[in-house]
């Protein structure tokens, strides 16, 4: 049974627009959040986390938000890049013990 | 800095035929994990390994075992390959101290059966 779930499998975006990418989960005890970002023949690396004492984490371009109460979290990349099309996993964990991956969401960013 | 090494990056078996995928990282990182991505799935964790000497499982360990030679290499057996272990398999690792936050990733073995 998945835990994470992305049920967004793809998203297009023009250049300089907002990307907006969701996660839910449904384990309440999930207290820790990241994201990865796969390109083909490659690795995930990871890009950004938040824990569940904060509802919000920016780095540069990139921003998560966690809604603990509607069990939600989401990616923003503001403004979208052409190197920024590829696979986006959101993963979560109890005590950072053992993560949880969602299915990924593929992003293409139009030039 | 090679950081984490996969081979083989490809992998054809016929079903009943045996196997070892090797990973080795070059950053002193204590944790070393196999995971596999199939479609519609995301990625799941098959075995770690928190420490030299020391394996647990994670969600999808059967048909799988693991060695942690030492602090560098983990390797992945399949001792009968079957059909439904075609996947693309990550090896990973996160450094010393680390509250498992980054993950380091391979760059993948994709391993078909037939």
């Amino acid at each position: 049974d998945q835990q994470v779930k992305q049920n967004s499998p793809s998203l297009s975006v023009q250049e300089g627009r907002i990307s907006i990418l969701n996660c839910d989960y449904t384990n309440s005890m999930f207290d820790y959040f990241l994201w990865y970002k796969k390109y083909p023949a490659e690795g995930p690396t990871f890009l950004i986390s938040i824990s569940s004492i904060k509802d919000k984490n920016e780095d540069g371009r990139f921003t998560v938000f966690l809604n603990k109460s509607a069990k939600h979290l989401s990616l923003h990349i503001v403004p979208s890049q052409p190197g920024d099309s590829a696979v986006y996993f959101c993963a979560a964990s109890e005590s950072r013990n053992q993560f949880y991956f969602g299915t990924g969401t593929s992003l293409t960013v139009i030039p | 800095n090679a950081g984490v090494t996969q081979t083989p990056k490809f992998q054809v078996l016929k079903t009943g035929q045996s196997m070892t995928l090797q990973c080795a990282q070059d950053m002193n990182h204590n944790s070393m994990y196999w995971y596999r991505q199939d479609p519609g799935m995301g990625l799941r964790l098959i075995y770690y390994s928190a420490s030299e000497g020391t394996t647990d499982k994670g969600e999808v360990p059967n048909g799988y075992n693991v060695s942690r030679l030492n602090k560098r290499e983990f390797s992945l057996r399949l001792e009968s390959a079957a059909p439904s272990q075609t996947s693309v398999y990550f090896c990973a690792s996160t450094p010393p101290g680390s509250t498992n936050e980054k993950l380091f990733f391979g760059s993948g073995t994709q391993l078909s059966v037939l």
